[in-house]
């Protein structure tokens, strides 16, 4: 059964840093990974999606690698700002289910 | 483009009384469409999923149900709320994008209070 770790579950950050967060999973039979954002009380917006034959996908100030060997990916931001605030999530595809498995998301923080 | 609605944005209801929510997508055909809950301080529970009309699988057992009577439209229903519905359901929606796998698209989710 995929499991899907977050660290760290909270990360606390001044504006101007560039910051990581990551994504670990246990079952490396995956079809794509996917990074999602979640505002407080609203749905989840998706950022970037991976499939399993790329290494990273980027956009803007965002990049997202995945590497399937060792179970993890990681989103990197650049140059943190306070609307980056927002909790981020990740889910991955395994191969032949229609049914993503999420982490429990980092929830981050950038104060000016 | 696509687009999801959930409706209502917020509820709050009684004990016992039934739940209705409903989610419809636009701008696709057959998608698998899906509820989840997020209770405060849990993760993301997936409750139902639908691979087509009519067809439900449910993921966890309680006095929750799902219905598909379209295409494009799925609802949640409870005969009677628990204290323990509580929390902010939100409805998504994949495809198969034609190179082996799904890209899951959310809504804008509904807050029910049970009181």
């Amino acid at each position: 059964k995929q499991e899907v770790t977050q660290i760290p579950a909270a990360l606390s950050v001044p504006e101007g840093e560039n910051l990581v967060l990551n994504c670990s999973f246990t079952d490396s039979a995956i079809y794509n990974l996917q990074w999602f954002r979640q505002d407080p009380g609203k749905g989840l917006t998706s950022l970037l999606l991976i499939q399993s034959s790329q290494r990273e996908q980027t956009s803007g100030r965002l990049n997202a690698s995945l590497d399937k060997s060792s179970g993890r990916s990681t989103l990197y931001i650049a140059a943190s700002q306070p609307g980056d605030s927002a909790t981020y999530l990740c889910a991955v595809q395994s191969g032949g289910s229609y049914i993503p498995t999420f982490g429990r998301g980092t929830s981050l923080i950038v104060h000016p | 483009s696509q687009t999801i609605h959930q409706w209502p944005a917020t509820l709050v209801q009684p004990v016992g009384s039934p739940l209705s929510l409903e989610c419809t997508v636009e701008g696709t055909s057959n998608p698998n469409l899906y509820w989840y809950r997020q209770a405060a301080g849990r993760g993301l529970q997936l409750l139902f999923y639908s691979v087509g009309i009519g067809q439900i699988s449910s993921e966890v057992p309680q006095n929750l149900s799902a219905s598909r009577p379209q295409d494009r439209q799925f609802i949640l229903s409870s005969k009677k709320l628990l204290l323990s519905d509580s929390g902010f359901y939100l409805c998504a929606w994949s495809v198969f994008e034609g190179r082996g796998d799904y890209e899951q698209y959310f809504g804008p989710g509904t807050r029910l209070t049970v009181t």
